[in-house]
């Protein structure tokens, strides 16, 4: 049974350049959610995706965006991309509308120089 | 919003020993997992336990959710154990919430 996949495991860019990072739910999971993890500290969420439409948003500014396709896996794009961009992206699964058991893939540590 | 407080920030302990990790929030939600970061950044789910007790060898973790805590034990620690643990609450908007974390250094 294949797990959360994401793509691709690292990545460098610079300032003021846009990102798209992937992520494939375990099979039978409708939801899909995003965090990212500075050094440090415990990972923040970004997004929760459930059935293609957007369920939460944290606190992230509007150069964050994400979406989901109809075979659940989804995509987080940032544009503009700061310094501060610089972290660890943790996409997580569970089955149902409402948060439940979550489930991670292994990250894409993105470096912005 | 909810304030999720772990501790200790950082325990160091030899191998073969015990020891407790305690996460408090601060107001009611609907479920809590505890996670076990590995070198590589990868999260293990550890315990999804919205309330009661569980069992998994040597680790078990108790949720008192009327007293808003958790606790996570670790009986006979290994070196592979080393890593940070994260307990992570689900508020009713179900914007995930995690605390920062309790690293954890097992000597051999």
């Amino acid at each position: 049974d294949t797990g959360v996949t994401q793509s691709p495991t690292h990545l460098i860019k610079t300032r003021g350049q846009q990102v798209t990072l992937r992520c494939s739910p375990i099979s039978g999971h409708k939801s899909v959610s995003w965090y990212q993890q500075v050094l440090g500290q415990g990972p923040q969420f970004i997004f929760q995706y459930y059935e293609k439409e957007e369920r939460g948003r944290g606190n992230f500014p509007d150069r964050f965006s994400a979406r989901q396709f109809p075979n659940y896996s989804s995509e987080l794009n940032v544009n503009a991309l700061l310094l501060g961009d610089s972290a660890l992206y943790l996409c997580a699964s569970s089955q149902g509308q409402h948060t439940g058991e979550l489930f991670f893939g292994e990250g894409s540590r993105l470096t912005v120089l | 919003g909810i304030q999720v407080e772990q501790s200790p920030p950082d325990l160091i302990l030899q191998e073969g020993a015990n020891s407790t990790l305690r996460c408090n929030f601060s107001d009611s939600v609907n479920n809590l997992q505890w996670f076990h970061q590995n070198p590589w950044g990868q999260l293990i789910n550890l315990f999804y336990i919205p309330s009661g007790t569980k069992q998994n060898g040597r680790l078990s973790a108790t949720t008192v959710a009327t007293e808003r805590y958790s606790l996570l034990y670790i009986s006979s620690s290994q070196t592979t154990d080393s890593g940070v643990y994260f307990c992570a609450v689900d508020p009713p908007d179900d914007k995930i919430i995690f605390g920062k974390g309790t690293r954890l250094h097992i000597l051999p």
